[in-house]
């Protein structure tokens, strides 16, 4: 399967700063991308979604930016909450319809 | 977002035995499932994807005799597990898509522990 991996594996941020979390995808055939957010014992749960005609998109307090030179994705969040706690991942999906993740992020927000 | 329900949440069986896995879409009808397996703090590996009606396809290096994905119906997928070993203890994933290209929904997860 494709390779799909993250630079950093864990982050620490405080509550109420903004968080940045980043991905490298390396199948430049990709053209659907997913962050998704995983707690502890729980599936995934979807946060936003971009497609590669597209270089950024915004949810609420969520920004998607895609680089399709450099095949990069980063996931920012605005106003970080304890809530937002939890592994983040990056998922990309070939023009096959699957879907491979990401290492993960661990974000930790400090009250 | 569309439901996705994996029944059971957790299982614990003995090793040697067969145990199934059972991912429904609730709300719609799910042309695509594909089956993930997770371990302790690593990302989710896909296993197999499974189109209603049809056989599913493998990724590299799962054992398609050994994980037997069942796609009878466009609201039903079923991995069994056979002849479980302790290695095999891990968090098992569904998730559904009803179009192509489109967003999965993922269920709950089920947790298998071989002893």
């Amino acid at each position: 399967g494709e390779s799909v991996g993250l630079h950093l594996p864990t982050l620490s941020v405080q509550e109420g700063d903004n968080s940045i979390i980043n991905c490298a995808y390396s199948n430049s055939a990709s053209d659907y991308f997913i962050w998704y957010k995983q707690e502890s014992g729980k599936g995934p749960q979807f946060i936003i979604d971009i497609r590669s005609n597209m270089d950024k998109r915004q949810g609420q307090r969520v920004t998607v930016l895609l680089n399709k030179t450099v095949k990069h994705l980063s996931l920012q969040i605005a106003a970080t909450q304890p809530g937002d706690s939890a592994v983040y991942f990056c998922a990309e999906n070939n023009n096959f319809n699957k879907f491979y993740f990401g290492s993960g992020t661990k974000l930790n927000v400090k009250p | 977002g569309a439901v996705v329900s994996q029944h059971p949440s957790w299982v614990i069986c003995k090793s040697g035995t067969s145990v199934k896995i059972e991912c429904r879409s609730l709300d719609f009808q799910a042309t695509t499932m594909f089956w993930y397996r997770q371990f302790p703090k690593q990302s989710l590996m896909l296993m197999a994807t499974s189109n209603e009606g049809s056989k599913a396809t493998y990724e590299q290096g799962v054992e398609k005799d050994k994980f037997l994905i069942n796609h009878a119906s466009l609201t039903l997928s079923t991995l069994t597990v056979t002849s479980a070993h302790p290695e095999d203890s891990s968090f098992y994933i569904c998730s559904a898509s009803g179009t192509p290209n489109a967003e999965a929904f993922f269920g709950q997860g089920t947790r298998l522990t071989v002893v």
